[in-house]
């Protein structure tokens, strides 16, 4: 079965800092997906990664994937309240079966 | 619809009693998975429809637990005789393609 470790579980940030969560797989795969989910709320698709060496920017986030290394980054530049919330990485098996990292709870701090 | 959408959005049932969770997923949308959610943990894997193929059902945590799809749409995902480890938010996705994957709003299951 295909595991996926998400560090840190907790992560408190003060506003304007720059910090990065892992995601590290066990198995080959080269689909990866970041998800946020606000409390109480569904997961919002964030980014979608295909391919070795790929990367995708949204405003203060960034997300890499090194499907050698089994690794993405979701980097945050210049942290804002705004993005506090629960961060998921997903990778995809051959089977189109999702396997969900343990979730990053981001809480920034003005 | 716009959207996935799952009903009911909370549901309170006894120990014991059977509960039928409903997922509408985006038209046209070939793949339907479920989910469960427990409080504050991540996202476990239950089942997964594509298509006219056989679901991949590897998921399930025990033989209480069924779904169907009727006619590559609505899922119905159903447990009979429920428990109250089986509290958690139950969670549908639909997707096209490999590029999009969209949740639903989720059905919050608690057993008393």
């Amino acid at each position: 079965e295909l595991k996926v470790e998400q560090n840190p579980l907790f992560l408190s940030m003060q506003e304007g800092k720059n910090y990065t969560i892992y995601c590290n797989y066990s198995t080959t795969s080269d689909r990866l997906y970041w998800y946020r989910q606000d409390p109480g709320k569904s997961l919002e698709s964030l980014f979608v990664l295909l391919s070795n060496g790929a990367v995708k920017q949204e405003g203060r986030l960034m997300a890499s994937l090194d499907t050698k290394a089994r690794l993405s980054t979701l980097h945050i530049t210049a942290a804002v309240h705004d993005l506090s919330a629960t961060y998921f990485c997903a990778v995809a098996n051959t089977g189109n079966q999702f396997y969900f990292g343990t979730g990053t709870s981001l809480t920034v701090i003005p | 619809g716009a959207g996935v959408s799952q009903s009911p959005s909370n549901k309170v049932t006894e120990k014991g009693k059977d509960v039928e969770l409903r997922c509408d997923p985006i038209s046209g949308h070939t793949a339907l998975y479920w989910y469960r959610q427990s409080l504050g943990q991540g996202l476990e894997f239950l089942i997964y429809f594509q298509g006219n193929s056989a679901p991949d059902k590897s998921g399930l945590p025990s033989d209480r637990f069924s779904a169907e799809r009727t006619g590559g749409s609505v899922s119905t995902l159903t447990i009979q005789r429920t428990q109250q480890e089986d509290s958690a938010v139950y969670l549908c996705a639909s997707s096209l393609s490999i590029y999009g994957y969209t949740f639903g709003s989720g059905t919050r299951l608690t057993v008393v």
